[in-house]
């Protein structure tokens, strides 16, 4: 499968905790992208990136999140000391080049549960 | 900072009618419109996209209807069918960027 792949699909922390949420890009792209989605809410832009390089983080919660795409391995986006109100699906895409020059090819998703 | 509104927040069709979901955009620079479709516990998937030097782009029962002066856009869904209830987002693009709107959660009825 050469799809956008994240993990883990679900994942559980307690207030305080620290959730790490991974995303493999399509093989050959360069440009990732990851988003929020509240239940029953829409997409919310948190973050793009290439490689080794931050394009736009404006998205993105000043405190407690970061994110970052490295040389080698997947993209990680990192939260600090989750809040209940962190609860939420994070959706990452991938694509060859600049957004407005095609598709983004979306993971299934990974489940935030704060308790 | 909402750049795409998008309107109606749900929407209700018999099948074999029409769905009509509507986008407006702010920004003028945009210059790449996808429509997105979400499947329950799936990610979004690229359903057809139009870019602004163009009115109409059809590809099978959907069509995005592009007006650049109103900075408005739309997708219809002829033929609706049930296979066709999902949460559908416009999105609008540029170099850096693309923003969502708030989707719209489309349920065909049989």
């Amino acid at each position: 499968n050469a799809g956008v792949m994240q993990n883990p699909r679900h994942l559980v922390r307690r207030r305080g905790q620290e959730a790490r949420l991974r995303c493999s890009p399509v093989k050959g792209h360069s440009h990732v992208y990851w988003y929020r989605q509240l239940p029953e809410e829409g997409l919310k832009f948190m973050v793009y990136l290439q490689k080794e390089n931050i394009i736009d983080e404006s998205g993105m919660p000043k405190e407690r999140f970061s994110a970052e795409f490295p040389k080698e391995g997947p993209s990680i986006l990192r939260i600090q000391q989750v809040v209940r109100g962190d609860s939420a699906a994070y959706f990452c895409a991938s694509s060859p080049s600049q957004p407005n020059t095609g598709e983004l090819f979306f993971g299934e998703g990974s489940r935030l549960t704060v308790l | 900072q909402q750049q795409v509104k998008q309107s109606p927040q749900s929407l209700i069709v018999q099948k074999g009618g029409i769905s009509i979901i509507n986008c407006a955009y702010e920004n003028t620079a945009f210059d790449y419109f996808p429509w997105y479709q979400q499947f329950p516990g799936k990610g979004p998937a690229l359903l057809i996209a139009i870019r602004p030097d163009v009115s109409e782009k059809k590809e099978g029962r959907f069509t995005i209807s592009f007006n650049k002066s109103a900075k408005q856009f739309s997708l219809h869904i002829m033929d609706s069918q049930p296979g066709d209830s999902a949460t559908y987002f416009c999105a609008a693009s540029l170099t850096n960027d693309m923003r969502f709107g708030a989707g719209t959660r489309l349920t065909v009825k049989p």
